[in-house]
């Protein structure tokens, strides 16, 4: 198992800034998952994250908007810039070994 | 392309009564399967995982799941429902050749009845 410490765990920002989401994992891990989870939705997953290389984007989901940072194999950065009200969601940061852990998500308003 | 399939947006269930969730996924390879719950204002917590062999794996909270390869499903049980397992439920499946990428269900929300 994993233990995954995410941090802030919920913020209220202003619309048109941006705000960097941690995540720390307890051990080293290859590839780290960015979701999100609107009210009341499943997860999307925003991004894979590997340690070395650009991150891997989903479909709907670009580098200029969420770009992510992978320094090493126990550390990754989700930041959503220029935020607008339907960025409020929740942001999740998940290792997986194949099961998935999931850090305590980072709950964010826009307004 | 991989799908996983929750049919069920909301149950609701008596207290004391029997629990099934119903998830069915896509594509033919082996794969990875996964139930989580999901408590409001709460974390997702792995109820039970299947890999391979027994195809009727026990998880926590007295929560099993059975694999039916022919049926592509692999549906959540529970014999008797407490009011605590009122919550948002989720399955996710991965394979092999998916770089333990998990694509996931609507998720499927259990009110439980008094």
């Amino acid at each position: 198992s994993a233990v995954i410490s995410q941090k802030p765990s919920r913020d209220i920002c202003q619309r048109g800034t941006s705000l960097t989401i941690q995540c720390q994992v307890d051990s080293q891990v290859t590839m780290m998952f960015w979701y999100r989870q609107q009210p009341g939705q499943s997860l999307t997953l925003i991004a894979t994250a590997n340690q070395g290389s650009e991150a891997t984007y989903e479909s709907g989901f670009v580098i200029d908007k969420f770009p992510i940072s992978r320094p090493n194999l126990t550390f990754s950065t989700l930041t959503v810039s220029n935020m607008s009200p339907e960025d409020s969601s929740i942001y999740l940061c998940s290792v997986a070994s194949p099961e998935a852990f999931f850090g305590q998500g980072t709950r964010l308003t826009v307004v | 392309a991989q799908s996983v399939t929750q049919p069920d947006i909301h149950i609701t269930v008596s207290e004391g009564a029997s629990l099934e969730l119903r998830c069915n996924y896509s594509y033919g390879a082996t794969p990875y399967l996964f139930w989580y719950v999901q408590s409001p204002g709460q974390g997702l917590q792995l109820l039970l995982k299947y890999f391979s062999g027994d195809t009727l794996v026990q998880g926590i909270k007295g929560f099993e799941a059975e694999f039916k390869r022919s049926q592509s499903s692999f549906n959540l049980r529970k014999p008797s429902v407490h009011w605590s397992d009122a919550a948002e439920y989720f399955c996710a499946v991965g394979w092999e050749d998916s770089n333990y990428q998990l694509i996931w269900g609507a998720g499927t929300k259990l009110i439980i009845k008094p």
